[in-house]
């Protein structure tokens, strides 16, 4: 582990299904990201959170909505979402911005 | 904002030749290069960066030159082994300022190491 933990590793949803994916790290890192990781596409930037202030938004559809409660923990809540939603989400810390990111290991989510 | 443009998607080179991986960024205020190596199945991990105040880095066979004239930079891989076989993906960070930034990625190289 790299002190970035993601959970779960694999969810299968439906359309209509309401979940949560969770990040956590214990690096003592001011700064967290989620990305978007499809297949033969680069990784896209969603969200952004400095000191649990979100920063950026990116123009992520409503249907996926992030949560900081505190600067080592990290959701992103998931709801009516679609197929082409399926791909591999990774989040990410930093110590500050503009520095090197610490992956976690992603969940693998797959919308049936 | 920031755009990133990475060739090739696929490399194959011989086992002890040498790799080069290019990038191209749009942005000129961009102040922060990181390179991420992905293995099948995990996550990326950063391999080497370097900030524009500075041309060249070293890290034993790895090395990432920068032209920020050009806005381009390169990674380079020599001696490969089969255990430098992976997806290698370039990043560029807006030199914007002021509160957090994400990085901007390239697709993605995928070296193959051929014995």
């Amino acid at each position: 582990e790299t002190g970035v933990t993601q959970t779960p590793r694999h969810l299968v949803m439906g359309m209509t299904n309401k979940k949560s994916l969770k990040c956590e790290q214990h690096l003592g890192h001011n700064a967290m990201y989620w990305y978007k990781q499809s297949a033969k596409k680069p990784l896209e930037l969603m969200f952004v959170y400095s000191l649990e202030e979100r920063v950026e938004n990116n123009s992520v559809p409503s249907r996926f909505s992030p949560e900081c409660p505190n600067s080592s923990h990290l959701f992103l809540h998931l709801h009516t979402l679609q197929p082409e939603d399926s791909a591999l989400y990774l989040c990410a810390s930093s110590p500050q911005a503009r520095s090197g990111y610490t992956f976690g290991s992603g969940t693998r989510l797959t919308v049936v | 904002g920031e755009n990133v443009e990475q060739h090739p998607s696929t490399l194959s080179v011989q086992e002890g030749d040498s790799a080069v991986i290019k990038c191209t960024y749009s942005d000129s205020a961009s102040n922060y290069f990181p390179w991420y190596k992905q293995e099948l199945g995990k996550r990326p991990q950063l391999i080497i960066d370097i900030r524009s105040n500075v041309g060249e880095k070293k890290d034993q066979r790895i090395a990432v030159t920068l032209n920020k004239t050009a806005k381009h930079f390169s990674l380079h891989i020599t001696e490969t082994q089969p255990e430098d076989s992976a997806v290698y993906f370039c990043a560029a960070l807006g030199g914007t300022g002021g509160g957090a930034d994400g990085l901007t990625f390239g697709k993605g190289t995928h070296l193959i190491i051929q014995p």
